[in-house]
């Protein structure tokens, strides 16, 4: 059974950046898809942003368009999620998943359901 | 982007059952069976209880149970126990390759 594995907590400078990493083991996730999911300090769960391997395109939240970049190296199994222009609003714990791929009505390949996660990366941006 | 609503709490004695609601649009939840739900205890990983509406993931017990009409999805929760205290998030496809998160409901077992 897959595992995901994260990279260790963060803390950064306001107007910084962040990539944060998530490491397939025990199999791949090239034919699944991978989101990255946060959640803030007494709020609820975020989709940020998604990508499926196999076709190499991100898709981001309008929230985060412009803001967000997630990357695969499929050489490594590893997804990043990369998030610049930091403010304090972004201080989160952030949740990479394995997601279900279904195709949607527009044809389109896309996560149905999150079966895995990792176990989460604290990121801190504070001056 | 659309939103879900959730009540923010739901109780329940154990053995009872409640069901969580979560509210879209004819544009979200109306449209699409790609409603899914998890359960987040504090300082986990959230884990997947249902898919597409109704399907129980391979090792999810019976008790929860997901179902939908019109604009609202619904999480049933019989049996309730203990361990079930934890907070419920629904998900669904909202269209144009997009994800959304209901905003969370908070169960307390009494």
């Amino acid at each position: 059974q897959v595992q995901l594995v994260q990279s260790g907590a963060e803390v950064k400078k306001p107007g910084s950046s962040v990539k944060v990493s998530c490491k397939a083991s025990g199999g791949t996730f090239s034919s699944n898809g991978i989101s990255w999911v946060r959640q803030a300090p007494g709020q609820g769960l975020e989709w940020m942003g998604g990508i499926i391997p196999i076709f190499d395109t991100p898709n981001y939240a309008q929230k985060f368009q412009g803001r967000v970049s997630i990357t695969t190296d499929e050489s490594s199994s590893t997804v990043y999620v990369e998030l610049n222009s930091l403010r304090s609003e972004d201080s989160a714990v952030y949740y990479c998943a394995r997601g279900n791929i279904v195709v949607v009505p527009s044809g389109d390949p896309f996560f149905a359901a999150f079966d895995v996660w990792g176990q989460g990366t604290m990121v801190t941006v504070s001056s | 982007q659309s939103a879900l609503t959730q009540p923010a709490s739901v109780s329940g004695s154990p053995g009872q059952s409640i069901t969580i609601s979560c509210t879209g649009t004819s544009s979200d939840v109306g449209s699409y069976n790609l409603v899914s739900w998890y359960q987040h205890h504090p300082g986990k990983a959230p884990k997947l209880m249902i898919y597409e509406v109704s399907k129980r993931p391979s090792g999810v017990s019976s008790r929860f149970s997901g179902s939908k009409s019109g604009n609202t999805a619904s999480l049933t929760i019989s049996g309730l126990q203990a361990e079930d205290e934890a907070d419920y998030y629904c998900c669904l496809y909202a269209g144009s390759s997009t994800l959304v998160f209901g905003g969370g409901t908070k169960l307390t077992v009494l």
